[in-house]
């Protein structure tokens, strides 16, 4: 298996640009989640999914972001539009029997 | 203060020497778990412990498991260089009636350096 794959690995945009970020969870595993990580708040759990449900969104700072998980095999995040505060990195992570496997990450600097 | 608090924030060895890192929570668990993570990499699960466990062990990792103080610990046996990175603990809540769908509350991390 390929793990959880994320795209793109990078990106860099200007603020007030929309911005998608893509997941593809592992086979099988039925939740989804994503985080975001900066220095000065750690990992923060945005939102998480099961069998492709949002189950709790409280963790989305604001009505820029959003998110959708149209099937089991692919979820997007989406900021609209972005601004520099949205720097971090985003993950995602999807999980069988208790246990998160992450990707690689997707590095967003937002100038 | 945050669930899953991990103590030391930072933590600097020799290769060869044993790291201990804790990690200390708040509300009942499920399970706690524990992640590393290598620097620009995603987290990647190393072990995890059920509340009705009290000691685990995979490979050089040791892991102990304490619910009445709330509190968990992270052993590495004769560190390598490449263990260096940050590793995190993980709490699963344990919900009365609910469900927590595997939701995981993250401490902050320590920070592992093991000098070759």
């Amino acid at each position: 298996d390929a793990g959880v794959i994320q795209s793109p690995r990078h990106e860099v945009t200007e603020m007030g640009q929309e911005v998608t970020l893509r997941c593809k969870p592992i086979s099988g595993h039925n939740s989804l989640f994503w985080y975001r990580q900066t220095m000065m708040r750690g990992l923060e759990l945005l939102i998480y999914f099961n069998n492709n449900v949002p189950i709790d969104d409280s963790g989305m700072p604001e009505d820029r972001f959003s998110a959708k998980m149209p099937n089991a095999s692919f979820s997007t995040l989406k900021i609209q539009p972005s601004e520099p505060r949205d720097s971090a990195v985003y993950f995602c992570a999807s999980m069988v029997s208790r246990t998160q496997y992450f990707g690689p990450g997707t590095r967003l600097l937002v100038l | 203060s945050q669930q899953g608090e991990e103590d030391p924030q930072a933590l600097s060895i020799q290769e060869g020497e044993n790291a201990t890192m804790n990690c200390s929570y708040k509300t009942s668990i499920n399970n706690l778990q524990w992640y590393r993570q290598n620097s620009g990499r995603g987290l990647v699960h190393l072990i995890l412990i059920r509340s009705n466990e009290r000691e685990k062990h995979s490979g050089r990792l040791r892991v102990t498991l304490d619910t009445s103080k709330k509190s968990s610990s992270l052993l590495i046996t004769a560190s390598r260089a490449a263990d260096t990175a940050s590793y995190f603990c993980a709490t699963d809540p344990a919900n009365a009636g609910g469900t927590s769908y595997g939701k995981l509350t993250f401490g902050q991390g320590t920070i592992l350096t093991v000098h070759p």
